[in-house]
């Protein structure tokens, strides 16, 4: 079956602009988390949709927010872009917890990869 | 709350070489251990898991063995070979954390041929 689909892979802004992303899961997947990926940083937890509703958060700023459709494809949108914005973000999808199906395995895509001049 | 600590990377090894890669926990319910790895330029897949003490987890000639007296799942590997040059991410998951999965600092690995 088809994986997780990120797109754009790759983008060029620059400070001050905005930035979506988009994310399609694996068919059947109700669980959409976003990471964002530095070699700071590391792998740090933006936030998780399930069902349309985001369930957790992680400690970003409210410039970075997302939404799920009833389709349970995600977006993530990052406004007044900074330098240090710039990062691979990853989409990953599962079942969701609390679900028979889940096993714990979330299934990454293979990122964007944002630049901010 | 929930933690997971790797070692410090880079950890460069010659081919053909034992690998281990320490990976220990902290949590107060009985979680799920994960090992994901991140190969260059591609999104992260999982490794392999074990969900409850003294399973091991093995793929790809990988395995590790999830210890609950040392709150310990080690990743291992008897011989190494270039293309296993990827980051390594230990994680774990379990209800404390509500199912999210709590994420080491990942261990970046670099063979040389």
């Amino acid at each position: 079956k088809a994986g997780v689909t990120q797109t754009p892979r790759y983008l060029i802004k620059t400070r001050g602009q905005q930035v979506t992303l988009s994310c399609s899961p694996i068919s059947g997947h109700r669980s959409v988390s976003w990471y964002q990926q530095t070699p700071g940083q590391g792998l740090q937890f933006l936030f998780e949709y399930f069902s349309e509703t985001q369930r957790n958060k992680g400690n970003f700023p409210g410039r970075f927010s997302g939404r799920q459709f009833s389709n349970s494809r995600s977006e993530m949108n990052v406004s007044t872009l900074e330098l240090g914005d710039s990062a691979l973000y990853l989409c990953a999808s599962s079942f969701g917890a609390n679900l028979p199906q889940n096993t714990g395995e979330l299934f990454f895509g293979e990122g964007s990869r944002l630049t901010v001049l | 709350g929930d933690s997971v600590t790797q070692m410090e990377g880079p950890v460069t090894l010659s081919e053909e070489a034992f690998l281990t890669i320490n990976c220990t926990y902290t949590a107060t319910g009985y979680p799920s251990l994960f090992w994901y790895v991140q190969y260059p330029g591609e999104g992260l897949q999982l490794l392999l898991k074990a969900t409850k003490a003294d399973d091991k987890g093995s793929n790809k000639g990988f395995e590790a063995t999830y210890r609950k007296e040392t709150t310990s799942f080690h990743l291992e590997k008897g011989s190494v070979q270039v293309s296993d040059s990827a980051v390594y991410f230990c994680a774990l998951s379990d209800s404390d954390s509500n199912y999210q999965l709590i994420w080491g600092a990942g261990t970046k690995l670099i063979i040389k041929p």
